[in-house]
Formats: structure tokens, sequence, C-alpha cells
């Protein structure tokens, strides 16, 4: 079945540094939704991508969206502590069922 | 009030022993999902239920069931517990372009 693989699995930066996620699929994603979930809770929606090539931002983070709908990445410039968290891409059809990636933990050192 | 709410949120009990997980919302939403997370894995679909009469199987629904007893209601059933069902269970609701999560629930299987 359909499958979402999510790279790296964890991510150590110094405060400041940049971080970056990557989201890839053997087959054409439909539309691409990014969680962040905090130590300790629950996933929270971030972003949907839907259109090839889709850019967005959303302050210091960055999302996009490959040409080909095969990939994914979410990028953060300048990371606080408050980024820390487990940041989740997930495969979104029009059923509504979400196709999870693996994830990536962020730690961040202050 | 949150929006979505999981009861119990810790849960231990041994192998053989029926539980039942039980989930709210207030959003009004139709649909509803039954997600497990194990580290590295991510989330993983168990079930999912577009209205109170509609229910699907996901990704792994084998030892699971689930009953859906009102719009704001969805209860997540493991029949005889296995160790292997040690997890974080999250309920969510929502749509094709986002998710809102409940809580979580930590089940321990001994």
């Amino acid at each position: 079945g359909q499958q979402v693989m999510q790279i790296p699995q964890y991510q150590h930066v110094q405060e400041g540094e940049d971080f970056t996620t990557y989201c890839n699929s053997s087959t054409t994603l439909s539309n691409i939704q990014w969680y962040k979930q905090r130590p300790g809770g629950h996933p929270v929606f971030l972003i949907q991508l839907v259109k090839s090539g889709e850019v967005k931002k959303q302050k210091r983070l960055t999302f996009q969206f490959g040409e080909a709908k095969k990939n994914s990445s979410l990028h953060i410039t300048a990371t606080q502590t408050t980024d820390v968290g487990t940041y989740f891409c997930a495969d979104s059809s029009n059923t509504g069922k979400l196709i999870f990636g693996q994830g990536t933990t962020l730690q961040v050192k202050p | 009030d949150a929006d979505v709410t999981q009861t119990p949120r810790n849960r231990i009990t041994k192998t053989g022993k029926r539980i039942m997980l039980e989930c709210s919302q207030t959003k009004g939403h139709d649909r509803m999902y039954w997600y497990r997370q194990d580290p590295g894995l991510g989330l993983r679909l168990i079930y999912y239920s577009f209205d109170v009469k509609d229910i699907n199987k996901g990704e792994i629904s084998d030892g699971y069931s689930v009953s859906r007893q009102a719009q704001a209601k969805f209860s997540l059933s493991l029949e005889s517990a296995i160790p292997n069902q040690t997890a974080l269970y999250f309920c969510a609701t929502g749509y094709y372009n986002e998710q809102f999560f409940g809580p979580g629930t930590r089940l321990t299987v001994l």
C-alpha cells in the first residue's frame, strides 16, 4: 500500500541553526499535511499543501511540495528551543485517511 | 475545554483483559479516527468512521474493534489485550484538509 518515508528520524541542532525534514513517496501523493507533536503532546496540524510545486511559509517555517508531488519538505530557519518536537508529514487523500511518515524528532540545544 | 477528549489518559492492564478506550469530540465533525503511535513508526490508522453508520478498517485493525455510539463518540476496544498492543493511542476528528487530535491514551499491556 501507500508508504510515506520521512528522513531523518532524529536531528540535533544548535539553537540558531537551520533544520530540514524530508518526506518521500514512490507514488504520487494526493495532498500533503504537516503536523507537529511536542514532547508528551498530541499532533497539531500545521499546514496542507495541495498543488504541485507549492511553497508556503509560516514565519520561520517553509513548506514545499515537489513538482511531481512525490516529495515534500519542511525547513525551519534559525531554530529556537520552542521548535523542539516531532514533525510528521502525512499523505491526505480525499477519503480523509491520513498515511503518516515515521516522523523526524528535532532536539535544539540552547 | 478541549475539542477532543480521551479517557482514560493512562491505563495498565494484563494480557487477555478486555479494555475500552473512549473518545468524545465537540467539533461537530462527522469523521472520527483511531490511531496508534509507536516509536519510530509514526501514527498508524486502526479504524475510521465517516458517520454513525459507517465504520472502516484502517492499516492495522486486527485485534481491535470500534463502536460509533453517536456523532460525537467513538470508542476503541481491545477484546483480549496482548503486550504488543502497548502503545500511545490517539483519537482524531476532522475533514480531509485537517485533523484534530485528542490528548492520547497511554496503554500498557503486561
